[in-house]
């Protein structure tokens, strides 16, 4: 079973605002990664951070990390409808496999 | 540079069926990981394979096989298809060297229904 929850499960905003996901594991973990996923089709790596990083940026895209809470969230600001898609966490919890969670659906509207 | 390859897109079984999925995975990658994604979840990890063995399983029957061959390509066979079968599988590849940590590359997926 998936050890990953996000919330929310689907978010609809209008175009240039900013949308917030958040992400709760249940594990310890070495990093913990976010992907996007269009029309379910191949996902496509956004950005990764390790168990001793709080935030990280990646152009409209911050991820923070708080491991004593085991959670991290995804921001990305300014939005555009290109960003319509589903996004999941990720955890890594060794070498061999990540635990995804359920994912957010996330509708960019004009 | 061609990024990983799935084949085929799109499968259509029926129960009891026998099935193999393919997986090329990026240039400089040797770590395959395969992945089973039914409608509406998240990927859920079916294994992974490294120097051509098994190097982790996910909780998956042992219906599901697998196998990677010298030149790090691999496959995903599922026997006596059922139902609840039926998913997007996805395979993931690692950069040569990093013991299967960091970044995932994943191929688009095979989208298999089982009738």
């Amino acid at each position: 079973s998936q050890q990953g929850e996000e919330d929310p499960q689907a978010l609809s905003i209008q175009e240039g605002e900013n949308a917030t996901m958040n992400c709760s594991y249940k594990t310890s973990i070495n990093n913990l990664q976010w992907y996007r996923q269009n029309s379910g089709r191949g996902l496509v790596h956004l950005i990764l951070i390790r168990s001793n990083e709080r935030e990280k940026h990646s152009g409209r895209l911050r991820v923070t990390l708080d491991t004593s809470k085991k959670s991290s969230s995804l921001l990305i600001t300014a939005s555009r409808a290109a960003d319509t898609a589903s996004y999941f966490c990720a955890s890594r919890q060794g070498a061999q496999k990540l635990v995804f969670g359920q994912g957010t659906r996330l509708t960019i509207n004009p | 540079d061609a990024g990983v390859t799935q084949s085929p897109t799109h499968l259509i079984k029926t129960r009891g069926q026998q099935v193999t999925l393919r997986c090329s995975p990026k240039s400089g990658h040797d770590t395959v990981s395969w992945y089973q994604q039914a409608l509406g979840q998240g990927p859920q990890f079916i294994f992974q394979y490294y120097e051509e063995e098994e190097r982790q399983r996910g909780n998956f029957p042992d219906r599901f096989s697998g196998h990677q061959f010298p030149n790090y390509s691999s496959e995903l066979n599922v026997n006596a298809l059922l139902l609840g079968d039926s998913a997007l599988y996805l395979c993931a590849s690692n950069l040569r060297g990093s013991g299967g940590w960091g970044e995932q590359f994943f191929g688009p997926g095979t989208r298999l229904t089982v009738l």
